[in-house]
């Protein structure tokens, strides 16, 4: 089973500025299969990144994800007040598709 | 439009046995396979497991093998997850999603709330 460690657990940044979120897996993700997803309070999970740096659909460009092997990336260009949220990393590659324990990004 | 209708919040006591379910619509069911998370209170998000709908074959998480049984219909399109005997720690909320061919989770149920308490 492929361990996802996130790092900050808890970040801290104003409106504007630039959010840099960590994912590092326990072995390497097969084929960049590494998904990020947005969850909100009291709403379902939303696909943002795929393949490590594909944008689903409807995903602003302020959102990039980059990476390869065990240490991934996803990067918020620049915050609005609704990326405000918590953010969790999957490994799609292979059964089990675990999940990080997720990164939450405050307003400071 | 691609939905997941997921079934409503229950209310159960220990040793209660439980299904809830998930029914897809605007695209071919049995061509994606569902997967099914559980998010307890305040906490991340776990896979349980997933099932593809056209000939039923299901993987577990090791966490949830034998805790959990996850099945389908696709006469209704409709997959289930379900509990033979409820523990106050199955308290969570728990979401499907479809999984794409490249097994991300491109759509996702609105969650039903489970409570078990005595």
């Amino acid at each position: 089973e492929i361990v996802l460690t996130q790092s900050p657990g808890t970040l801290s940044l104003s409106p504007g500025e630039r959010a840099t979120l960590s994912c590092r897996a326990s072995q390497s993700v097969s084929s960049t299969y590494l998904a990020w997803y947005q969850q909100k309070p009291g709403q379902a999970p939303r696909l943002l990144i795929y393949g490590a740096s594909s944008r689903a659909t409807g995903i602003p460009d302020r959102f990039s994800g980059s990476g390869s092997g065990t240490d991934f990336t996803l990067i918020i260009s620049r915050l609005e007040p609704e990326d405000f949220a918590v953010y969790y990393c999957q490994q799609h590659g292979s059964s089990p598709l675990t999940f990080g324990q997720g990164t939450k990004l405050e307003i400071k | 439009e691609v939905q997941l209708v997921q079934s409503g919040a229950e209310v159960k006591k220990p040793g209660e046995s439980l299904k809830i379910s998930c029914k897809g619509s605007g695209y071919s069911f049995t061509n994606f396979w569902i997967a099914w998370v559980r998010q307890m209170p305040g906490k991340g998000l776990e896979w349980m497991g997933i099932i593809y709908p056209g000939d039923s074959d299901t993987r577990y998480s090791p966490s949830f093998q034998g805790q959990v049984t996850i099945s389908v219909d696709k006469s209704i399109s409709t997959a289930s997850l379900q509990w033979s005997s409820l523990e106050a720690s199955d308290t969570a909320m728990y979401y499907c999603a479809r999984l794409s061919s490249s097994w991300y989770s491109d759509y996702w149920g609105q969650g039903t709330p489970v409570t078990v308490s005595s």
